[in-house]
């Protein structure tokens, strides 16, 4: 079993929807990092969260550490939000560089 | 700012060749951190410089090195190329460890 796991692992929606990605994690964290992969390559930073919540823009990160998920929200989704979302855990290990990784959710967002 | 860079963008090897990737952090990030993303095993960390010290290594064989120079620029090499190392090779850069990690475009690696 993956430390970090997400679901769904493909997601299409219409313009316009709300949209969840979830993320659930098995060991101990100091903070959950979530990203934005764009086709061609490049990883951009949305989120890096340790408690509560998180807004910037149309996107909303959440995490319950008692429950060890996270949540990512987009509202009003855009078919410019198309693109891979990871998440991936920071270790209670004194470094915010040593980054485990979910398998990430592809998003397509259609008119 | 300008924001982290990484060169060649693009890189076709043959087996049993060795590499160089570079990467410039953003000005003023200290620490270095290298990632791999393979269709198969997805990203995956490499190691972590900082302040030209190797801080943290992930799980790779010793054909994978790196170093990180005065400047907080950072160079990683893989030696003896083999098929498996085509990858996606990703630079990510922040103030210090324990800051928010900024990403590069990443150098793609195709091994034939």
């Amino acid at each position: 079993k993956n430390e970090v796991e997400q679901s769904p692992q493909n997601l299409t929606a219409q313009e316009g929807e709300f949209i969840t990605i979830n993320c659930s994690y098995s060991v101990g964290i100091s903070a959950l990092h979530w990203l934005q992969q764009h086709p061609g390559g490049g990883i951009v930073s949305l989120f890096m969260l340790s408690s509560g919540k998180k807004k910037h823009g149309r996107l909303i990160a959440t995490i319950n550490i008692q429950e060890k998920h996270s949540s990512l929200h987009i509202t009003a989704s855009h078919p410019r939000d198309s693109a891979v979302y990871i998440c991936a855990r920071v270790p209670p290990t004194g470094t915010a560089s040593k980054l485990t990784f979910g398998t990430g959710t592809r998003l397509q967002v259609t008119l | 700012k300008a924001g982290v860079t990484q060169t060649p963008r693009y890189l076709i090897k043959t087996r049993g060749q060795q590499v160089t990737l570079s990467c410039s952090p953003i000005s003023g990030h200290r620490s270095v951190s290298w990632y791999q993303q393979t269709p198969g095993q997805g990203l995956q960390f490499l190691f972590e410089y900082f302040s030209e010290t190797q801080r943290n290594k992930g799980n790779f064989p010793g054909r994978f090195s790196g170093r990180q120079f005065s400047n907080s620029r950072s160079e990683m090499n893989v030696s003896t190329l083999e098929l498996g190392d085509s990858a996606l090779y990703l630079c990510a850069s922040s103030l210090s460890p324990l800051y928010e990690q900024y990403f590069g475009p990443g150098t793609r690696l195709t091994v034939t």
